[in-house]
Formats: C-alpha cells, sequence, structure tokens
C-alpha cells in the first residue's frame, strides 16, 4: 500500500541548511513532491521531481531522490525565517490526475 | 499555475446542520479534488470530482455525507452534511489538466463545528 513517512519536526538557525527527509514505500510512484504549509494557509507546491531523475534543483531548494533506497529530501540553503512553516513530502501515481498520498508533514522551525 | 479560489474560508456551524464550500479555478481543468485535513494531521482524498458525472469517493467517504457537484470545467462544490464536531477541518480543493499536469491546492476552508 502506499505510505509516505517524514519527521514531525526540525529546527535550525538562519542562514543555516536545512534538510527535510521523506521515505515512501510505493516503488510505482512517478512524482513525488514537496509542499509547504505557512500556518492559516493552504498548501503551495514547492516544487516535484520524476522518479527517473536523481536531483533537481531551485534557487534554495535541492531535491535528492534515491529510488533504490525510496527516500527523498528537501535540502534548503541560507534557510530563512520566512522558512518557517509545515513541509509536506507527498507521492502521485500519475501526476497530477490521480490521488497525491501526503506524509504527515515536518514543522521547520527557523530561530534567528 | 492556476489560480484557485475557495469560499467560505471559514466558518463556524453548529452540529447537525451542512455547509456547502465552493471552489472556483480561473481557467479550465481536467481533474477537481477535495482533500480534508484533519487538526494536526496530513491531507486525506475525499474524492475525485468528474465534470459530467458523479464523483468518485475514497474508501471511509461516502456520497450522503460529502455530496460534490461538478457543474463544468472550472467549479466545483463539497458539502459537509449533518455535521458532527469530527467534522472540524480544513476542506482543500486542488485541481489538475488544462494548464498543469501537477496538483495545485486551494487555500482551503477551516471548519469549526460546535
Amino acid at each position: 500500500g502506499e505510505d509516505v513517512e517524514q519527521s514531525l519536526f526540525l529546527s535550525v538557525r538562519e542562514g543555516d541548511s536545512s534538510v527535510i527527509n521523506c521515505t515512501y514505500t510505493d516503488s510505482s510512484s512517478t512524482y513525488l513532491y514537496w509542499y509547504k504549509q505557512e500556518p492559516g494557509a493552504g498548501l503551495q507546491l514547492l516544487t516535484y521531481i520524476f522518479s527517473n531523475m536523481d536531483m533537481k534543483q531551485d534557487q534554495r531548494l535541492t531535491v535528492l531522490l534515491n529510488k533504490k533506497d525510496k527516500h527523498l529530501s528537501l535540502r534548503i540553503a541560507d534557510t530563512q525565517t520566512g522558512d518557517s512553516a509545515i513541509y509536506f513530502c507527498a507521492e502521485s501515481f500519475s501526476g497530477g490526475y490521480q490521488k497525491v498520498t501526503f506524509g504527515i508533514g515536518t514543522k521547520l522551525q527557523v530561530i534567528p | 499555475s492556476a489560480v484557485i479560489s475557495q469560499k467560505p474560508s471559514r466558518d463556524i456551524c453548529q452540529r447537525g446542520t451542512s455547509l456547502t464550500i465552493q471552489c472556483q479555478v480561473d481557467s479550465q481543468v481536467t481533474m477537481m479534488f477535495w482533500y480534508r485535513q484533519q487538526p494536526g494531521q496530513s491531507l486525506t482524498l475525499i474524492a475525485t470530482a468528474n465534470q459530467g458525472s458523479e464523483a468518485t469517493y475514497e474508501s471511509g467517504f461516502v456520497i450522503d455525507k460529502f455530496p460534490i457537484s461538478r457543474p463544468n470545467l472550472t467549479f466545483s462544490t463539497l458539502t459537509v452534511s449533518n455535521m458532527s464536531p469530527e467534522d472540524s477541518s480544513i476542506y482543500l480543493c486542488s485541481v489538475a489538466g488544462g494548464v498543469t499536469d501537477t496538483q495545485y491546492f486551494g487555500p482551503g476552508t477551516r471548519l469549526t463545528v460546535l
């Protein structure tokens, strides 16, 4: 069955790098996502990676995928206080056309 | 990406009543979905809203409790019927297709049932 797991909490100092980790169980997943949810707000799609890729970089964000271990990570360089939010790892089989399965979310706290 | 709005943004309701949540997109999209996010929890898919046909519900969710409409390619509604405090959640719609093949989410409707 589908399952996405991630740690609940991460605390980093402003200016440091943050690394949020995620594992998933469905080997047929083709899209792997990172969404951001700020307090009282909806979900913002940060980035996504196809399962045939190892890495994707987008400005301060780097996504690494280890398909063999079904491990996904999100690195945020030079973390800012505005990055404080809950980050959801998610996966789907066929992009947006089917159900997206979410992890429980990692709350990132950035200490000034 | 598509611009998605939801109404209402939040509401406080009495148990036993029903609330209809609207989701509007600024472009035509193939797929619309409704998710629930219970307090401190992740998102769970309630149903897929199909244009011109009945919604497809996930296990644990039924049409009598969560009737859905999808009259056209830019609009959908979710009704939470006969509410109880356990229905207190954030309800989010998402869309895919048209200009995007990934799912983008609306701002959510925060529902509190007393």
